[in-house]
């Protein structure tokens, strides 16, 4: 597609449920991100994929987050058991991966209210 | 471990009236540094990559420069159009996440 496409753009749970985020990268982009931003705070990485290696999740918060990527395509984030802290925006990104480090394309994230 | 600071927090300027913003950084080996431009409610959009100390890159009325240590963003004349939340981010070597900072909120009063 023309650009990062995520789903829903905003969601509001209750707490202790459980949430999937989806996200439909840029056609032919091998690397995908998730980022959470939150209120005051700036971007916090939470974990990448890159084609058929294994992901980074080094900046899952807990074991109540875990993402899969299907196909080298589509991505969800799940939340499991959901905490007021957890209300964020939820960012995802694809981007080429080269020599050269190439910026990425940011989705317009999903708004997580959690109460 | 890999840090970025950027100043002002947040910056009110005179349509016309030129400024900088700042990012500073430390990271073990520079990769890449970005700027991102946010408007409210949407995510970042790409503005430039710098690699190396000494690299400018221009884009209307911006202007992004790094040295060993900082990167600014020049703002020449600008308009309201360019009030949004600037970010800076780094990339370190061997490292695929971008480390960003808080952004500086930019308003360009008519």
């Amino acid at each position: 597609g023309a650009g990062v496409s995520q789903s829903p753009s905003n969601k509001v749970t209750e707490k202790g449920k459980d949430v999937e985020l989806r996200c439909d990268p840029i056609s032919g982009h091998t690397a995908l991100y998730w980022y959470r931003q939150s209120l005051g705070q700036g971007l916090e990485f939470l974990i990448y994929f890159q084609g058929n290696s294994a992901p980074d999740k080094s900046g899952l918060p807990s074991d109540r987050f875990s993402a899969e990527r299907t196909g080298g395509s589509v991505s969800t984030l799940t939340i499991q058991r959901t905490q007021q802290e957890d209300s964020a925006v939820y960012l995802c990104a694809s981007s080429l991966e080269g020599r050269r480090v190439h910026g990425y394309t940011f989705g317009s994230g999903t708004r997580l209210t959690v109460v | 471990e890999d840090q970025v600071t950027q100043s002002p927090e947040a910056l009110r300027l005179q349509e016309g009236e030129s400024s900088s913003l700042n990012c500073s950084y430390t990271v073990s080996g520079l990769r890449g540094l970005f700027w991102y431009r946010q408007d409210p409610g949407k995510g970042p959009e790409f503005l430039f990559t710098l690699y190396s100390a000494g690299e400018e890159k221009e884009k209307e009325r911006l202007k992004a420069t790094l040295t060993k240590k900082e990167s600014f963003l020049h703002i020449t004349a600008p308009k309201p159009e360019d009030s949004a939340t600037y970010l800076c981010a780094v990339q370190a070597r061997g490292a695929q996440k971008l480390v960003f900072g808080q952004g500086t909120r930019l308003t360009i009063n008519p």
